[in-house]
């Protein structure tokens, strides 16, 4: 079946830096991808769509400034947290679907976010 | 409206028993039905769909049972396991903007004990 892979799982930064995810589609091409942040034992809220080759659309709440997204191929889509504090930790899934049809939305692994 | 309501919060059976775990939802414009299981640390993990022209739908031993007219889905697993252990969130999709997007319950946890 359709594998999406989620990188760094675990990633530690310090407050004010930088921190970039990458999720690959390891066997499909993924039209569209989608980043979800969840936090503890709480369900998981959409944060932005992305079509492959145009700009993300970011939920209403969301900054797009702090959470930049890139889904520059069909296959890799990478969402970066600008000048990350504390409160940006956090649980972030993203989640790949094969053309525009309205089924088989493949989730990666996540990736748990600790800012310190 | 967008919301999908999920109950219960939390639910303990024994192992063999049949947990049901039940989602409702408001907006007749979503049209695709998908349970995730998830375990702690791990991202979703599809476990059975359905669309709102089907009523129950088996795979293994997950069923979901749907009732378009009274706008709830239910998930059944039957002879539950230890193993089944884990957050359960119902899910619906709805085409919004300019593509489909699930939006999900607030999830079980569901505890099978030996």
């Amino acid at each position: 079946g359709a594998v999406v892979s989620q990188h760094p799982s675990r990633v530690i930064c310090k407050s004010g830096t930088s921190v970039k995810i990458e999720c690959r589609s390891l066997d499909f091409q993924a039209t569209t991808m989608f980043w979800y942040r969840q936090f503890p034992k709480k369900s998981l809220m959409l944060m932005a769509t992305s079509n492959e080759g145009s700009k993300a659309t970011y939920e209403q709440g969301v900054e797009k400034d702090k959470f930049l997204i890139n889904h520059a191929s069909l296959t890799l889509s990478t969402l970066t947290v600008t000048s990350a504090h504390p409160e940006d930790s956090s649980f972030y899934i993203c989640s790949a679907r094969e053309g525009l049809l309205n089924y088989g939305y493949t989730f990666g692994s996540g990736t748990r976010l600790t800012v310190v | 409206q967008q919301q999908v309501k999920q109950s219960p919060q939390s639910l303990i059976v024994q192992k063999g028993g049949i947990p049901i775990i039940n989602c409702a939802y408001e907006n007749t414009a979503f049209d695709y039905f998908p349970w995730y299981q998830q375990f702690p640390g791990k991202g979703p993990a599809l476990l059975i769909a359905i669309r709102p022209d089907v009523s129950e739908k088996k795979e293994g031993r997950f069923t979901i049972s749907f009732n378009k007219s009274a706008k709830q889905f239910s998930l059944h697993i039957m002879d539950s396991q230890p193993g089944d252990s884990a957050t359960y969130f119902c899910a619906a999709s709805i085409y919004g903007g300019s593509n489909y997007k699930l939006t999900f319950g607030k999830g079980t946890l569901l505890t099978v004990n030996p």
